[in-house]
């Protein structure tokens, strides 16, 4: 399968701090990424879906000003978790996609997630 | 697609055992149907993907099965190892848009 990096693998932040996180895709040029978060006990939620160039779709309920997405090129999406909160504390990992099933579903490759804790 | 369940959502089985899993989710809107082995501190990585009522799909000890009508799907583990530990997901995809259950996590114990 694809290899997709993730940095950074764990952050701790104070209050009010902006964090950046990146998403690599290493060997090939994804489509689409996606940046889902996982709170303890619960499955991964997706929060928004980029597409290279243009802006991100964000799901229902997550705020795109505090969670930016920004995806310049085919290979790289960086989330920025803005003016972050305790409550912003958990873990966060990207996808990349490539289409498959005559475009009708994305095969996701995963990075390996980067765990946020906000003091 | 939303509903996705998963079941056991953890479970314990001695190395030698064979076990499986089940997913169901709501059949309607439905394109293909993946399933994830996530280990410790590592990325989720894809096992299966299936896409058509009846699918089976193997991969070594691990195999996999699709019902499309009714909505659900099984994994299958024969004689699981220790490597085997690790939460398995599944993820239903409608068009170009996939829900993740829960998982489950599965220990083998040596």
């Amino acid at each position: 399968g694809a290899v997709v990096s993730q940095h950074p693998s764990w952050v701790i932040c104070k209050s009010g701090t902006s964090v950046k996180i990146e998403c690599r895709s290493l060997d090939f040029q994804a489509t689409t990424m996606f940046w889902y978060r996982q709170f303890p006990k619960q499955s991964l939620m997706l929060m928004a879906t980029s597409n290279e160039g243009s802006k991100a779709t964000y799901e229902q309920g997550v705020e795109k000003d505090k969670f930016l997405i920004n995806h310049a090129s085919l290979t790289l999406s960086t989330l920025t978790v803005t003016s972050a909160h305790p409550e912003d504390s958990s873990f966060y990992i990207c996808s990349a996609g490539r289409l498959a099933g005559g475009s009708s579903y994305n095969e996701q490759f995963f990075g390996p997630g980067t765990r946020l804790t906000v003091l | 697609i939303l509903n996705v369940e998963q079941s056991p959502q953890s479970l314990h089985v001695q190395e030698g055992d064979s076990t499986n899993f089940t997913c169901s989710f709501p059949s309607s809107n439905f394109y293909a149907l993946h399933w994830y082995r996530w280990e410790t501190a590592k990325s989720p990585e894809a096992l299966f993907v299936m896409t058509l009522n009846g699918d089976e799909k193997k991969k070594g000890r691990i195999s996999a099965t699709l019902n499309t009508k009714e909505g659900y799907s099984y994994l299958y583990i024969k004689g699981s190892q220790p490597e085997d530990s690790a939460t398995y997901l599944c993820a239903p995809t409608g068009y170009q848009k996939v829900t993740f259950g829960i998982g489950t996590k599965l220990q083998v114990i040596p």
